[in-house]
């Protein structure tokens, strides 16, 4: 069971440039969630999926697209990267139920960590 | 709105020493109440969860209990170790926007030997 995979785990990009970020998980999760780590700001909510084909903005959703068009996959694009989007980006993942036991817990990727030149 | 409020660090500590890192919470209705650990240069993994008042949970020698009537969920340990040095997030997730999590802004912890 691979769990949360992410990828790259680190990129350099120079400025203007776009990429993509890879998340996949395997565990039949309905919700996927994107977040950014940022030095003495803990984690902010980018962009999260209730499911496959519905995609809603989080707290700092400037400058990130996803989409979400199979339940296993939930891509974060950069359309023009950008200093300010120099971060560690974690994918995360959990079931839409919240009783006790395993289908509580989000489940978080290694991370990709990327700097922006 | 719901907010995760954790003490700031770092936090120093020599070996042995009795941990106890602060974490209280706003939130709207009962949250489930999480701790991650990060370990350098690591993703974040679940240290330990709560999901109604009064539940301990524990793990590693870690310990915290979800206390409602002061909407806390303190982390402890008895005696740290070395290999205990990472970043501790408080989170929570309520029924209300079960799709998010919130995390508190993490307090670093580095054990002397």
């Amino acid at each position: 069971n691979a769990g949360v995979t992410q990828t790259p785990k680190f990129q350099v990009l120079k400025t203007g440039q776009s990429m993509t970020l890879q998340c996949a998980q395997d565990m039949n999760h309905e919700y996927m969630s994107w977040y950014r780590q940022d030095p003495g700001m803990g984690l902010r909510l980018i962009h999260y999926s209730v499911g496959a084909g519905i995609t809603d903005q989080g707290e700092v959703p400037n400058g990130y697209n996803v989409s979400r068009s199979t339940t296993e996959d939930f891509p974060l694009r950069l359309l023009s990267a950008a200093p300010s989007q120099t971060s560690v980006y974690f994918c995360a993942s959990s079931y839409s139920s919240m009783g006790s036991g395993t289908g509580n817990t989000i489940y978080f990727g290694e991370g990709s960590w990327l700097t922006v030149v | 709105g719901d907010s995760v409020t954790q003490m700031e660090g770092p936090v120093t500590l020599s070996e042995e020493a009795f941990l106890t890192i602060n974490c209280t919470y706003t939130a709207t209705g009962y949250p489930s109440l999480f701790w991650y650990v990060q370990y350098p240069g690591e993703g974040l993994q679940l240290l330990l969860k709560a999901t109604k008042a009064d539940d301990k949970g524990s793990n590693k020698g870690f310990e915290a209990t979800y206390r409602k009537e002061t909407t806390s969920f303190h982390l402890e340990k008895g005696s740290v170790q070395v290999s205990d040095s990472a970043v501790y997030f408080c989170a929570l997730r309520t029924y209300s926007s079960a799709s998010k999590i919130i995390f508190g802004s993490g307090t670093r912890l580095s054990i002397r030997p």
